[in-house]
């Protein structure tokens, strides 16, 4: 069983929707949580990061971190067809100088 | 640009040849971190550098593969006897040390093995 699961997609909405993406994890060592997002044939690029649970917001996007359900989601309100790209849920036992567990990546397209 | 750059940035070869690939980072981070993703899949970590220690090995890089940070500023990637199995993206990322770094990633090197 991999430490990080996420669902791959691919998931389509219409512009304007609210996007729910989502991961599971197992190992409860895990204290630091990000999201990246990859356009085709790019590298990942970091979105959001957080250290506890609740929720995070930045403009468009929340971040929102259940430690207790191993559990953390990513929205994203008012899609525009240039949120189309992989999510990636990522994470970490430590807050610096650790390697990333990544999980495989959702693929959103939105339509408009 | 003042990213992380990569090159090349697409490598096509002959199975059996080996291959060597170079990172550049963010001029002022000290730490320097290669992973290997696959289609469909998220990035695996491969190494990872503080300065020009290699600090952490994954078990997927086999003795194959060697990394060197020789200044503690760029590094290279060297896959010796490429196997089609080796064909992957492999990404380079680069973080300033610290509570709450980020690890910002280059472009990647796209490798084919026939």
């Amino acid at each position: 069983q991999k430490e990080v699961e996420q669902d791959p997609g691919p998931l389509s909405v219409p512009e304007g929707a609210i996007v729910s993406l989502n991961c599971t994890y197992s190992n409860s060592a895990f204290q630091y949580f990000m999201w990246y997002r990859q356009y085709s044939r790019k590298g990942p690029e970091l979105l959001m990061y957080t250290y506890s649970s609740g929720n995070k917001e930045d403009g468009r996007f929340t971040a929102q971190v259940d430690k207790s359900s191993k559990y953390i989601s990513l929205f994203i309100r008012d899609s525009q067809p240039s949120d189309s790209a992989t999510y990636l849920c990522a994470m970490s036992p430590y807050s610096s100088a650790s390697k990333i567990i990544f999980g495989s990546g959702t693929r959103l397209s939105i339509r408009p | 640009d003042t990213g992380v750059s990569q090159d090349p940035r697409h490598k096509i070869t002959k199975r059996g040849q080996n291959v060597t690939f170079r990172c550049d980072p963010i001029s002022e981070h000290n730490r320097l971190y290669w992973y290997r993703q696959t289609l469909g899949q998220g990035p695996e970590f491969l190494t990872y550098f503080q300065n020009e220690a290699q600090l952490e090995k994954s078990r997927l890089l086999s003795d194959r593969f060697s990394a060197e940070r020789p200044k503690g500023s760029f590094s290279t990637l060297e896959i010796q006897r490429t196997e089609q199995g080796d064909s992957a993206m492999y990404l380079c990322a680069s973080s300033f040390g610290g509570q709450g770094e980020t690890q910002y990633f280059g472009p990647g090197t796209r490798l084919l093995v026939l």
